[in-house]
C-alpha cells in the first residue's frame, strides 16, 4: 500500500513564525499535492508538483510556498504564519494526474497559529 | 446531498441498513468522480471512482451511481456497519489539474 507520511500530527505556532510542513511518500509517485481542510469549505488545493523542482499554484496559494527537491518529499512553507492559516493540512500523492487516478492522502497536520 | 460551500449534512442509519449519500456537482464537463471516506483523525481514504462514460460501478459493499443529466452522484453502502461511520466526500475533475471536493456528509451508524 501507498504510504504518505506527514511529519507532524499537531503543530502550534505563533503569528509571524516560519512554518515547515513535511510530507514523504514511498511509492515513487510523480505527483504530490498540499490541501487545507476547513469546516464547511471542504478540501482546497494550495500547491501541487508534477516533478522534482516543479511546482504549480492551486486555488489558494497566497501566504504559502512549496519545495520539492526530491521526488519523495514535498514541503509546504508558511513564510510568516497568520491566524487565518490555522487549519488541517493534508498532503497527497498520485502516480498519474488527478484526472486519471485517485489521490493517496496522509493523516494530516492540524496547525494552530496563535 | 452535499455540494461545495454548504454546511456538513448528516445521515444516521441503523446498523445493517443500506446508506445512500448524495452529491450534486456543478460542472457538466466533469468526467471523473471519486468518493473518499475520512474517519476522525485520519486523512481521506479512497473508496470508489467512476468515469463519465459509466453510470454505475460496484465495489465491495459500495455502489456509485452517476446521473449526468441532473449532475448527481450517489454512494450506496450495503449493510452499513459501525466502521462505516465517517465523513464521506465526493470529488470531481473537469479536466484541470485539480480535484474539486464537496464539503462532505457525516454518516453515523447506530448500533
Amino acid at each position: 500500500d501507498v504510504k504518505v507520511t506527514q511529519s507532524s500530527r499537531y503543530l502550534v505556532k505563533r503569528t509571524g513564525e516560519k512554518v515547515f510542513l513535511e510530507c514523504v511518500q514511498d511509492m515513487d509517485h510523480e505527483n504530490m499535492f498540499w490541501y487545507r481542510q476547513d469546516p464547511g469549505l471542504g478540501l482546497r488545493l494550495i500547491y501541487f508538483s508534477y516533478d522534482v523542482k516543479m511546482k504549480e499554484k492551486g486555488d489558494i496559494p497566497e501566504g504559502y510556498s512549496v519545495s520539492r527537491e526530491k521526488k519523495e518529499r514535498f514541503s509546504l512553507i508558511l513564510e510568516s504564519a497568520s491566524t487565518n492559516q490555522t487549519s488541517m493540512y493534508l498532503c497527497a500523492s498520485s502516480l498519474l494526474g488527478p484526472r486519471d487516478e485517485k489521490l493517496f492522502f496522509g493523516s494530516g497536520t492540524q496547525l494552530s497559529v496563535l | 446531498g452535499e455540494s461545495v460551500g454548504l454546511h456538513l449534512p448528516t445521515l444516521s442509519v441503523q446498523e445493517g441498513d443500506n446508506s445512500i449519500i448524495n452529491c450534486a456537482y456543478s460542472n457538466s464537463a466533469s468526467d471523473y468522480f471519486i468518493w473518499y471516506k475520512q474517519e476522525s483523525g485520519k486523512g481521506p481514504q479512497f473508496i470508489i471512482d467512476i468515469r463519465s462514460n459509466m453510470d454505475k460501478r460496484q465495489g465491495q459493499r459500495v455502489t456509485v451511481l452517476l446521473n449526468k443529466t441532473v449532475k448527481h452522484l450517489s454512494l450506496q453502502i450495503a449493510a452499513t456497519q459501525p466502521g462505516d461511520s465517517a465523513v464521506y466526500f465526493c470529488a470531481e475533475n473537469a479536466g484541470a489539474n485539480n480535484l474539486f471536493f464537496g464539503t462532505g456528509t457525516r454518516l453515523t451508524v447506530i448500533p
